[in-house]
């Protein structure tokens, strides 16, 4: 089945500053990447998602770049702010109606002021 | 607010008792999964439901089970219930079969075991 990585686990940033999270996978067959974020005590939210014919997408200060021949994707914060300090999940998905949504351990992102 | 909702908030039980947490998912949407979130597991996939039948199973314990019902709400049956069963169990929806797309997550309910 899908294996999928997340590193680092945690990420402390000054606030202004950007953020990386990066995320390998394991099944080539896999061709959608969502990003949840999870803030404390709150439910998993979609922010951004990327699908494999793009290599690329943006959204105001998220971008996810997707490298299909490595196998791993990146979720990039620019100018993070205090209100990005949340959890931070990568998942992988094949199409397929038994597909299955596998996450990553989740990176805990702190912006410090 | 996601339009998915999760009965009970919380849930404290006792080692090999049985329970079941309950979900309604957003109106219009006819796949219901199911995670659960352990500190040290992150989100887990257990099982998912499309209007009525089931679609795709993660690793789902035996002791466990799910159904969804005629109105589409979902329900998940914990038994023989161990300490390592306290979590977080979220509940999710989405107007497709497929896990490649936006899917809306519940509150959760926190079931402590002791």
């Amino acid at each position: 089945g899908e294996n999928v990585e997340q590193h680092p686990s945690t990420l402390s940033v000054q606030e202004g500053d950007s953020a990386v999270i990066k995320c390998t996978y394991s099944d080539s067959a896999s061709n959608y990447f969502p990003w949840y974020k999870q803030e404390l005590g709150k439910r998993p939210q979609l922010i951004i998602d990327i699908r494999s014919n793009v290599g690329e997408k943006k959204d105001q200060r998220i971008a996810v770049t997707l490298n299909k021949t490595a196998k791993h994707f990146s979720l990039h914060i620019t100018e993070t702010q205090p209100e990005d300090s949340a959890v931070y999940f990568c998942a992988a998905s094949r199409t397929g109606t038994a597909s299955k949504l596998t996450f990553g351990t989740g990176t805990r992102l702190q912006v410090t002021l | 607010d996601s339009g998915v909702t999760q009965t009970p908030k919380h849930l404290i039980t006792a080692t090999g008792q049985r329970v079941t947490l309950r979900c309604s998912p957003r109106s219009g949407d006819l796949s219901v999964y199911w995670y659960q979130q352990s500190l040290d597991q992150g989100l887990q996939f257990l099982i998912q439901y499309y209007n009525g039948e089931e679609r795709a199973k993660g690793n789902i314990l035996e002791r466990f089970s799910a159904q969804q019902f005629p109105d589409l709400h979902s329900e998940l049956n914990l038994s023989s219930l161990e300490l390592g069963d306290s979590a977080l169990y979220f509940c999710a929806s989405s107007p497709r079969d497929t896990q490649t797309y936006e899917q809306y997550f519940g509150p959760g309910t926190r079931l402590t075991v002791t």
